[in-house]
């Protein structure tokens, strides 16, 4: 079991570009996480997936973020026009089930650089 | 949602020694508490968790949950320079999976 995948490792954008970044989750989990990790913020909730279907995004910010699951192998996460404190480490994790007390399984993450 | 406060900020501990890490959340209802281990560059992974009032030990860590007092802690028993990482607790609210993470405790273990 390769884990979940997360791709790029890295991106660098310019300011006002898109970034999309994707997530493989492990075959098999019903629920997709998305966080952001910042040393300022720490790791952040943004949104979550079950069965693909969006089930809570209080986390993202409202404009210029957008998350879909178009099938049960991939997720993404979409950043419109990028700006410099959107610069942090974005982190998916799936897990078996939704219900409470599930282990998360985290990917590597990707470095989002905006400059 | 779940306010998760973690101290200290950064422990410092001799190899072989006991590694102590506290862990305050904000609503007594919370569901699940879990502590991961994050090394640089790497996804947090889960190493243990709690649901009910008491103790729980698994190898070298033991996890006491009080929520009267809304408190958690994870020790560590024979630290190892491996262990060294940053100790994230999380809490989980509602029956649904969503996890709210402290801002973690950097553990370094000096051999």
């Amino acid at each position: 079991n390769a884990g979940v995948i997360q791709t790029p490792r890295h991106k660098v954008t310019g300011k006002g570009q898109e970034a999309t970044l994707w997530c493989e989750p492990i075959s098999g989990h019903s629920a997709v996480f998305w966080y952001r990790q910042t040393i300022v913020q720490g790791l952040e909730f943004l949104t979550y997936f079950r069965n693909q279907a969006p089930i809570d995004d209080s986390g993202m910010p409202k404009e210029r973020f957008s998350a879909q699951m178009p099938n049960q192998s991939h997720s993404t996460l979409k950043i419109q026009s990028t700006q410099p404190q959107d610069s942090a480490v974005y982190l998916c994790a799936s897990s078996l089930e939704d219900r409470g007390g599930e282990r998360l399984f985290f990917g590597h993450g990707t470095k989002l650089s905006v400059l | 949602q779940e306010k998760v406060q973690q101290s200290p900020e950064s422990l410092i501990v001799p190899e072989g020694a006991m590694s102590s890490l506290n862990c305050t959340f904000s609503n007594s209802a919370s569901q699940s508490i879990w502590w991961y281990q994050q090394h640089p560059g790497k996804g947090p992974e889960a190493l243990i968790s709690i649901f009910s009032n008491g103790n729980k030990k698994e190898g070298r860590l033991t996890v006491y949950l009080n929520r009267a007092s809304l408190h958690v802690s994870l020790h560590i028993r024979d630290s190892q320079p491996s262990d060294s990482a940053v100790y994230l607790c999380a809490v989980s609210m509602s029956n649904y999976n969503v996890l709210y993470f402290g801002s973690g405790t950097k553990l370094t273990v000096e051999p």
